[in-house]
């Protein structure tokens, strides 16, 4: 089954302590990407990536970092964490930047 | 950068009526302009999307119309029923250039029946 699949699906942890985010899909897509989702404000692209070891700043990058090291693996880090980036997070793929195919979140809690 | 603007923020309409949402974009750059349906609770998924080379594109009761020159683009719900009560989002990107893709805020549309 085509699947985007992301881990944890929630989390609440403390400020400071380094969590990374797990975004997998077995579609063979080039593009993956995050965004945050928070109420009123929509859909907000974090990072992108074109393809391994291929990155780029979305809207908001601050406080994440990315890495693309295999094709189908595109995994969040937030290496010092602020209540300020408690969020509803999601992984997608796509071909180029067109159909995006979402996982289900992660709800992120940062106390 | 790309800027999408998404109006309304809210949209309720009656069982049997027609819904439009509009959007605009600033970037003249952007030459593909998807339309995505969050229902509560889930993720979102693409429900229909158009190139800048079409000017109108329907699929069953939902349509998208893009006006390039004014730089902004349309989705029009017709026969609305109860299930298409969701959050809808507009979102544009350059496909070729920077490949970025930004979103609207999103609707939310509520179907009275």
């Amino acid at each position: 089954e085509a699947q985007v699949t992301q881990n944890p699906r929630y989390l609440i942890t403390v400020t400071g302590k380094k969590l990374t985010v797990t975004c997998s899909q077995n579609m063979n897509h080039e593009y993956m990407s995050w965004y945050r989702q928070d109420p009123g404000l929509g859909l907000r692209q974090i990072y992108y990536s074109m393809n391994v070891e291929v990155t780029d700043k979305g809207d908001v990058p601050e406080g994440y970092k990315v890495s693309r090291k295999e094709k189908r693996n595109f995994p969040l880090i937030l290496e010092s964490p602020s209540p300020n980036q408690t969020s509803l997070y999601f992984c997608a793929s796509s071909l180029r930047a067109d159909t995006q195919y979402f996982g289900p979140g992660t709800r992120l809690t940062v106390l | 950068g790309e800027n999408v603007e998404q109006h309304p923020s809210t949209l309720s309409v009656q069982e049997g009526d027609s819904a439009v949402i509009k959007c605009t974009y600033s970037d003249s750059a952007s030459n593909y302009f998807p339309w995505y349906k969050q229902e509560l609770g889930k993720r979102p998924q693409l429900i229909i999307d158009i190139r800048s080379n079409v000017g109108e594109k329907k699929d069953q009761r939902i349509a998208v119309t893009l006006n390039k020159t004014a730089k902004h683009f349309s989705l029009h719900i017709t026969e609305t029923q109860p299930e298409d009560s969701a959050v809808y989002f507009c979102a544009a990107s350059n496909q070729g250039g920077s490949e970025k893709l930004v979103f609207g805020k999103g609707t939310k549309l509520t179907v009275n029946p």
